[in-house]
């Protein structure tokens, strides 16, 4: 049972390429999401999605822009990237257990952006 | 909106000494209270979570009560071991709501 797979682990872009984060789950969830994880910042939340052929944005969505085609994938692709976009990304998906939504997270990427 | 705030770090131990982190939360429903763990290099793990006032969430060794009068959630263990080492995050989500806001996180490391 493999998770939550991200792709790629490590990605040096210039500023303005683009560029997309592919991320798929192999456990039926239907939720799914992209945070960023700055130092000393903690977790926001960029994209997420109830299911196939929905998303929505979260706290920090600019610069972003994601779909949800399947259950199972969950790209994030970055247009025109900038320094700022330098983070580690992080996809999850969840389920409900005892009335909570329980994330399950990917291995993350570290996109470094020059 | 739906806010955590920890304790900031990082934090230095020696092995078997008695950890505490505290956080502290701010919500305009009933959330669920979560501890996640970050190892060196890996995604965020599922520590322990409580659904509701007074629950108890436990794990490897951790615990953490959901204390509604004092808005909190601090966990604690015991006694630490080397392996211990690693970031923490307190998290909540709101009453219905399947997304999750975390805290600035917590760098823990324990020397032998």
């Amino acid at each position: 049972n493999a998770g939550v797979t991200q792709t790629p682990k490590f990605r040096i872009l210039k500023i303005g390429q683009s560029m997309t984060l592919q991320c798929t789950q192999d456990m039926n969830h239907n939720y799914m999401y992209w945070y960023r994880q700055d130092p000393g910042m903690g977790l926001k939340l960029i994209y997420y999605s109830v299911g196939a052929g929905i998303t929505d944005k979260g706290e920090v969505p600019n610069g972003y822009n994601v779909s949800r085609s399947t259950t199972e994938d969950f790209p994030l692709r970055l247009e025109l990237a900038a320094p700022s976009q330098t983070s580690v990304y992080f996809c999850a998906s969840s389920f409900r257990e005892s009335g909570a939504n329980v994330l399950t997270f990917g291995a993350g990427s570290r996109l470094t952006v020059l | 909106g739906d806010s955590v705030t920890q304790m900031e770090g990082p934090v230095t131990l020696s092995e078997e000494a008695f950890l505490t982190i505290n956080c502290t939360y701010t919500a305009t429903g009933y959330p669920s209270l979560f501890w996640y763990v970050q190892y060196p290099g890996e995604g965020l793990q599922l520590l322990l979570k409580a659904t509701k006032a007074d629950d108890k969430g436990s794990n490897k060794g951790f615990e953490a009560t959901y204390r509604k009068e004092t808005t909190s959630f601090h966990l604690e263990k015991g006694s630490v071991q080397v392996s211990d080492s690693a970031v923490y995050f307190c998290a909540l989500s709101d009453l219905g709501d399947y997304k999750l806001s975390f805290g600035a996180g917590t760098t823990v490391t324990v020397r032998a």
